[in-house]
């Protein structure tokens, strides 16, 4: 199956730091998507990006699908982003299990006031 | 609002009792996943379903089970809770049609814990 590697696995910044998150998936993908786990543990959904680069207001993404990877950057970081920060990866919506999103193991982020 | 509602949001319960958690969505979806997660580690899938009367095992072996007997609604269920059950289990949802998006949307999660 397609393994999902995420780094850094932990990560500490001052609030107002910038940061980049890394996702290297070892097959092509349909499907990726970049959540964010809050400390109640609910997974809020940041970007679908299967290619391409999207922004939402402080935080934008990357997926060079060609590549494998994809990127999560976080300017301007604020104490409430803190959290664990999950890539997850499918090869799409078709018959069987290829459609099941993969999970990396996480980045934990902890912005320092 | 389209949305997906997880019931109890916290469960402590004796070992050996039976135990159902619900899901239920009104985004209008016809996938439908349970995951378990413990603290600190990844999501792992245990069931999904395409549809009504659809289940299917995920890629954790679970002794859970699930049934699907309306679209809107996907519960679990453990009929004898052990500790090693204790995690949190994360409903989530999707549409299911090839060549579309299938992004998939969360619920907040149950954190269950077997005394």
């Amino acid at each position: 199956g397609i393994q999902v590697e995420q780094s850094p696995p932990d990560l500490i910044l001052q609030e107002g730091a910038n940061s980049t998150l890394r996702c290297n998936f070892s097959d092509s993908v349909n499907n990726l998507q970049w959540f964010h786990q809050n400390p109640w543990g609910q997974l809020i959904n940041l970007f679908y990006i299967p290619s391409g680069t999207k922004q939402n207001g402080r935080l934008s993404a990357t997926t060079v699908a060609t590549e494998r990877y994809s990127l999560l950057y976080i300017s301007s970081s604020q104490t409430t982003d803190s959290g664990v920060y999950f890539c997850a990866v499918s090869r799409g919506n078709y018959g069987g299990s290829q459609g099941n999103l993969i999970f990396g193991k996480g980045t934990k982020l902890s912005v320092k006031p | 609002e389209a949305d997906i509602y997880q019931t109890p949001r916290y469960l402590v319960i004796g070992t050996g009792k039976k135990i159902t958690l619900e899901c239920s969505q009104t985004m209008g979806h016809d996938k439908m996943y349970w995951y378990q997660q413990d603290p600190g580690m990844e999501l792992h899938l245990i069931h999904y379903s395409y549809g009504v009367n659809s289940t299917e095992k995920g890629d954790l072996s679970s002794e859970s089970t699930v049934s699907r007997i309306r679209t809107e609604h996907f519960p679990l269920t453990l009929e004898s809770a052990r500790p090693s059950h204790t995690s949190q289990y994360l409903c989530a949802s999707s549409e299911y049609i090839p060549d579309r998006n299938n992004e998939q949307f969360f619920g907040p999660g149950t954190r269950l814990t077997v005394l």
